[in-house]
Formats: C-alpha cells, sequence, structure tokens
C-alpha cells in the first residue's frame, strides 16, 4: 500500500547509544518531515527536507541529524541519545499537487534509559 | 514564527451531542490551509477536514465542520452527533513556509454514555 513506512515501531535506548528511525515513502512527494510528540502534547518539528539533498532544521534539531539522498527517504539520526529524547517520532510527506495535505507514518516510540 | 493555540486542554461531549473545538492562529499570509487532526489512542494521525482560507464557505465533512472567521484568525471544529469512536486528542494545525506544519497543543475529547 502506498504511503509513509516507518521503522521500527519501538525501541528502548540506553543513554549514550546511537540509532538510525528510518522513513521511507513511495508516493514521490518532495517534501518530508520529521515531529516528535512528547506525551500529552502536539508535535514539534524537528527537521524537514524539500527536495533529494535538502534539508533543514526545524523547532527541535538539537541532538539529531537527517540525511536525503533519494526523495523517497528521508531517516532520522539519533547521536548519544539522552532520556530527553524520549518520545514518539513521526515522520510525514506531503502531497505537491492536487489535493493539497499530508501523510503521515504510524509513529515510532521511543524510549530512552 | 507562526503560532497554533488551542485553549481547551480537554472537553467532555455526550453521544449524540454536539461539541465545539476552539483554535485561533497567527499569521500574516493572505492565502493559506488550515487542518484539524484526530489521534486515536493507536496514535496514527487522521486527517479530519480542511479549509482554504480563500474560500468564504466552511469546510464540512459529514458530521465534521468548521467555522472559519479568517478575520479573528479563528478556526473551530464543530462535531454533531458525536460518537464514542470521535473520543480521541484533536490537534489543529496551520502550514507555513516550505509547508512545514505548525500543531496546537491539542484537546482531549471523552465522549460519554
Amino acid at each position: 500500500n502506498a504511503g509513509v513506512t516507518q521503522t521500527p515501531k519501538f525501541r528502548i535506548l540506553k543513554i549514550g547509544q546511537s540509532m538510525t528511525l528510518q522513513c521511507t515513502q513511495d508516493m514521490n512527494h518532495n517534501y518530508m518531515y520529521w515531529y516528535r510528540q512528547d506525551p500529552g502534547m502536539g508535535l514539534k518539528l524537528i527537521y524537514y527536507s524539500v527536495g533529494a539533498g535538502i534539508t533543514d532544521k526545524g523547532e527541535v534539531p538539537n541532538g539529531y541529524n537527517v540525511s536525503r539522498s533519494t526523495t523517497e527517504d528521508f531517516p532520522l539520526r539519533l547521536e548519544l541519545a539522552a532520556p530527553s529524547q524520549t518520545s514518539v517520532y513521526f515522520c510525514a510527506s506531503r502531497t505537491g499537487t492536487g489535493s493539497y495535505g499530508y501523510t503521515f507514518g504510524s509513529g515510532t516510540r521511543l524510549t530512552v534509559v | 514564527a507562526q503560532t497554533v493555540t488551542q485553549s481547551q486542554p480537554e472537553m467532555s461531549v455526550q453521544e449524540a451531542e454536539t461539541v465545539t473545538l476552539s483554535c485561533t492562529y497567527d499569521t500574516s499570509e493572505s492565502d493559506y490551509y488550515l487542518f484539524w487532526y484526530k489521534q486515536p489512542p493507536s496514535r496514527q494521525m487522521i486527517l479530519v477536514i480542511r479549509q482554504e482560507a480563500y474560500k468564504q464557505q466552511n469546510a464540512t465533512e459529514n458530521r465534521f465542520s468548521v467555522n472559519f472567521q479568517k478575520a479573528a484568525k479563528s478556526f473551530s471544529l464543530k462535531i454533531s452527533d458525536s460518537q464514542l469512536g470521535d473520543a480521541a486528542m484533536y490537534f489543529c494545525a496551520y502550514p507555513g513556509t516550505a509547508s512545514k506544519l505548525t500543531f496546537g497543543t491539542g484537546t482531549r475529547l471523552q465522549v460519554t454514555l
């Protein structure tokens, strides 16, 4: 099925470990985004990309890195995990033509202990 | 920077009744979109309704409608004939530059029998 695929769905990290959250979309969307959602809060933008090879910081980029080597993939890298990065992470992409809208992945629940 | 404000952390409605969720936003743009998203316990982000600012007519999707007041920068969501399945977090969102979505902090809707 077409959409945004995020892996893994759940992960527990120890403080100081690193990991990559994967995000893939098969809709040929140029715009892709990474958000984090802390308990009881709205989503906050970490990084975004307007096309392959182009990335930029969002509201809360510290402790994260991204890359966009292809249109389909937009991985989020966590270096030196900290408890403050315990959150649910969402990847999203935006339709550029026709009906204006966004497609969200199902989220990754990350716990740093 | 754009801001989106949801002033009702929690709301409760009886089944079959009507409830209105409030949202205000700040922008200097004249043409834009606004969104309401529903997030059930599954945490999936589900688009409820979309409004285009240049359209005078308020958007409607079945039991969901909006009251869009452009001059007041207000975008409230009305849910009619509430159902148990409507219980969820509801987020108002505004896409700014590069279509980056800014979310409100959300309103938790409870539906009682």
